[in-house]
Parts: C-alpha cells; sequence; structure tokens
C-alpha cells in the first residue's frame, strides 16, 4: 500500500513563527502536493511539485513556500505564520494520470 | 478553470436505501475523475479513478460512472451501511498532475 506521512498530527504554532510541515511518500511519484481545507472552502491547492527541486504555485501560494530537495519528501514553509493560516494542511502525492494519495493531515493552529 | 460542484451538500438516508452522489464539471476536457471519502479530522482515500475513456468504475458497493458530454459523474452506493457515513468529493484531472476538488457531500447513513 501506498503511504504518504505527515510528520505532524496536530500543530500549535505563534503568530510570526517560521512553520515547516514535512510529508514523505513511500512509492517513488513523481508528483507531491500540498492542499489546505477549510469548511466552506473546500480543498485548495498551495503548490506541488511535479520532480526534484521543481515546483509549481496553485491557487492560494501566498505565504508559503516548498522545498523538494529528495524525490520522497516534500516540505510546506510557512514564512511568517498568521491567525490567516490556521487549517489542515494535506500532503498528497500521485504518478502522472494516477489516484492520488493523501496523507492524514496536518491540523495547525496558529495562535 | 475548472469548476467541480457537488450536489447536494448533505444527505441522510435510512441503511439499507441504495443512494447516487452527483459531481458536475464545466470543462469536459479530462484526463480521468476520481471519488474519494474523508472521514472526519482525517485524510482523504481514494475510492475510484475513471479513466475518460472510460464510462463506469465499480468496487465492491460502489460504481462510479462518467458522461464527459454532460459533463457529469456519479457515485452510485448499495445497500447503504452506517459504516459509509463520511464526506464524499470528486475530483477531475485536466492535467495529468493537480486535481479540482468538489466541496464534498456529507453523507449520512442512519441505523
Amino acid at each position: 500500500d501506498v503511504k504518504v506521512t505527515q510528520s505532524s498530527r496536530y500543530l500549535v504554532k505563534r503568530t510570526g513563527e517560521k512553520v515547516f510541515l514535512e510529508c514523505v511518500q513511500d512509492m517513488d511519484h513523481e508528483n507531491m502536493f500540498w492542499y489546505r481545507q477549510d469548511p466552506g472552502l473546500g480543498l485548495r491547492l498551495i503548490y506541488f511539485s511535479y520532480d526534484v527541486k521543481m515546483k509549481e504555485k496553485g491557487d492560494i501560494p501566498e505565504g508559503y513556500s516548498v522545498s523538494r530537495e529528495k524525490k520522497e519528501r516534500f516540505s510546506l514553509i510557512l514564512e511568517s505564520a498568521s491567525t490567516n493560516q490556521t487549517s489542515m494542511y494535506l500532503c498528497a502525492s500521485r504518478p502522472i494520470n494516477e489516484k492520488l494519495f493523501f496523507g492524514s493531515g496536518t491540523q495547525l493552529s496558529v495562535l | 478553470k475548472q469548476e467541480v460542484t457537488q450536489i447536494p451538500a448533505a444527505l441522510s438516508v435510512p441503511e439499507g436505501e441504495n443512494l447516487v452522489l452527483n459531481c458536475s464539471f464545466t470543462d469536459s476536457a479530462i484526463y480521468n475523475l476520481q471519488w474519494f471519502r474523508q472521514d472526519p479530522g482525517k485524510g482523504l482515500t481514494s475510492l475510484l479513478l475513471i479513466q475518460s475513456s472510460q464510462r463506469e468504475q465499480t468496487s465492491g458497493r460502489l460504481n462510479a460512472s462518467l458522461d464527459k458530454s454532460s459533463g457529469r459523474s456519479t457515485l452510485y452506493i448499495a445497500a447503504s451501511q452506517p459504516g459509509d457515513s463520511a464526506t464524499y468529493l470528486c475530483a477531475s484531472d485536466n492535467s495529468g498532475y493537480a486535481l479540482n476538488f468538489g466541496k464534498g457531500t456529507s453523507l449520512l447513513v442512519t441505523p
């Protein structure tokens, strides 16, 4: 079975802190994604990566950056956390044109 | 930009009923369409993927159909059970990379 692992299930941070969310997949998938999910807004794509060191902006990249130094690992960085970044963050991976596999999510609270 | 709509937003049915969840999309130039299940506070689990050349896919009590020309997909759940209670999301793939998600239908199956 495909496994997408997010490093934290719950995270509480202070406004202005730099936050790292880590995601690792074990199936050698080319593509990895970061979404955030908010009530009433659904899933929104923040960034995705189609290869090592390659990244593409999604619908809401402002306030975020990403890093993909190794194929299996995709990190989401909140440069200076703000309260409006309180959300459920979901990492996913897939081969091109195949099923998308999600991690279990990180519920981030910024106080 | 692709818009994916799911109606109704919520549905409650008694156990044993057969039910249909609807998904519509505005751009019929899709590679595939996927259906996911999400339990509260958890990540998404892929249920079925229908390639653009296919009309339907089946897995156990689930059957998903795709009509590209009308921009519609349906997820049929036979003989519903309380364990089927969850949010069901559909997502279209227009690029081979990132998916466009609907906001989901929240299903409650009552004993």
